[in-house]
């Protein structure tokens, strides 16, 4: 069964680099990680996706080393607007949706 | 635009109440599910749905009902038997099931008990 491990809270201050791991194991060989951010009261938001190595976009970037059993999500200069909740997903070889307990990142300026 | 959609964003439910919450998606996904989420913590889910008129328990489904009768709509009813409904209550779609494909959420019902 699979099972996905994040920090529950992480600080740091504005401008920073910030990241935040996932360890998982037993994931799906052949599916995505994926990573959310959430914000009081609102649903979670897709940030990043991938399957190996490393993905950039606008907001973040993600890392993930051969063995696929963790992910670190990096948020380049964090700004204050940065603070919510962050979580990985993952799939099983079941094909069932894993979601991490969610890291709470609080930005200080 | 494409999204989902919740409603109502707050509900209050008395005792031996059952209530329903509406979740309408225009996305064309086959795939929905329904999600919650107490106070500090991460996502359970309850049920979800691959097709129309089809549907499974997720981890926590007792006390909770659902139908699909049509593509875009999956209600979720919390019955008298769920005896601590109190939490925020998130839907989602995917295009199918199985595809750990980008996640698309509602906004969210927050649901209380009086």
């Amino acid at each position: 069964l699979a099972k996905t491990t994040q920090p529950i809270s992480m600080d740091s201050y504005e401008g920073q680099e910030v990241n935040i791991t996932c360890s998982h194991n037993n994931i799906a060989t052949n599916d995505y990680i994926t990573w959310y951010q959430q914000f009081p009261s609102q649903g979670p938001r897709f940030i990043i996706q991938g399957y190996k190595t490393k993905v950039t976009n606008e907001v973040a970037s993600l890392f993930i080393p051969a063995d696929r059993k963790s992910s670190t999500l990096s948020l380049p200069r964090v700004s204050l607007s940065d603070t919510a909740v962050y979580y990985c997903l993952v799939m099983d070889s079941n094909y069932q949706l894993i979601w991490g307990a969610g890291t709470k990142l609080i930005i200080k300026p | 635009d494409g999204g989902i959609t919740q409603s109502p964003k707050y509900l209050f439910r008395k005792e031996g109440q059952n209530v329903t919450l509406s979740c309408e998606q225009n996305l064309n996904h086959d795939a929905m599910y329904w999600y919650r989420q107490d106070p500090g913590q991460g996502l359970r889910l309850i049920y979800y749905s691959q097709i129309v008129n089809d549907f499974q328990k997720g981890d926590i489904a007792e006390g909770y009902s659902v139908s699909r009768e049509k593509k875009e709509s999956f209600p979720l009813t919390v019955t008298s038997a769920q005896k601590n409904p109190t939490a925020f209550y998130l839907c989602a779609s995917t295009p199918y099931l199985g595809a750990n494909e980008k996640l698309f959420f509602g906004s969210g019902t927050q649901l209380s008990v009086l």
